[in-house]
């Protein structure tokens, strides 16, 4: 079935750093991937969404290719606030599963001024 | 973008009654919904598919019994959590996916935080 790897939090960065964070996926057929952002106590919010090999989305200074070379959907920021940590879900969502989203284990981004 | 509202943000009961959760697209007709659970610290595990006008498609290992699901119109879908116990202390998210000629998106509620003393 389909499956999303990404990398295990936390990860701690200083105001201004780079943030990468890697999601490689499986999935039969053409999936859409997507990033979620999760503020604590809140629900998830779409960050930004590819639909297509090669689509680059982007939303508030993130961004994410997706690469079907690599089965890889990474997030990165060039830089980073302390209003971006947060927990980051990767997940992808295809017609062949009904349109079900299935998600990454998430990552935990701290940000320290 | 599409409104999904779930209600209510956080409940607490006691050990063995029941708690019914609400989602509702507010500006959208969603004839699925998906409900998911979320443990501290962990990722959201799809529980079931809410489907209107027909019974929920439960995951594997989740009771259906347990977690009574009502698709009762195209903006309503709810979740009954029975006989609720400590181990069900857990937030629980709702989302509906918005089909609009291409890829469907989803959008989320803003979640249910579920504790059961």
């Amino acid at each position: 079935g389909d499956s999303v790897t990404q990398m295990e939090g936390p990860v701690t960065l200083s105001e201004e750093a780079f943030l990468t964070i890697n999601c490689t996926y499986t999935a039969t057929g053409y999936p859409s991937l997507f990033w979620y952002v999760q503020y604590p106590g809140e629900g998830l919010q779409l960050l930004l969404k590819a639909t297509k090999a090669d689509d680059k989305g982007s939303n508030k200074g993130f961004e994410a290719t997706y690469r079907k070379e690599t089965t890889s959907f990474h997030l990165e920021k060039g830089s980073v606030q302390v209003s971006d940590s947060a927990v980051y879900f990767c997940a992808l969502s295809g017609r062949a599963a009904g349109n079900k989203l299935t998600f990454g284990g998430g990552t935990r981004v701290l940000v320290k001024p | 973008g599409a409104v999904v509202s779930q209600h209510p943000s956080w409940v607490i009961c006691k050990s063995g009654t029941s708690v019914k959760i609400e989602c509702r697209s507010l500006d959208f007709q969603a004839t699925t919904m998906f409900w998911y659970r979320q443990f501290p610290k962990q990722s959201l595990m799809l529980m079931a598919t809410s489907n209107e006008g027909s019974k929920a498609t439960y995951e594997q290992g989740v009771e259906k019994d347990k977690f009574l699901i009502n698709h009762a119109s195209l903006t309503l879908s709810t979740l009954t959590v029975t006989s609720a116990h400590p181990e069900d202390s857990s937030f629980y998210i709702c989302s509906a996916p918005v089909t609009g000629g291409g890829n469907p998106e989803a959008f989320f509620g803003q979640g249910t935080r579920l504790t059961v003393v």
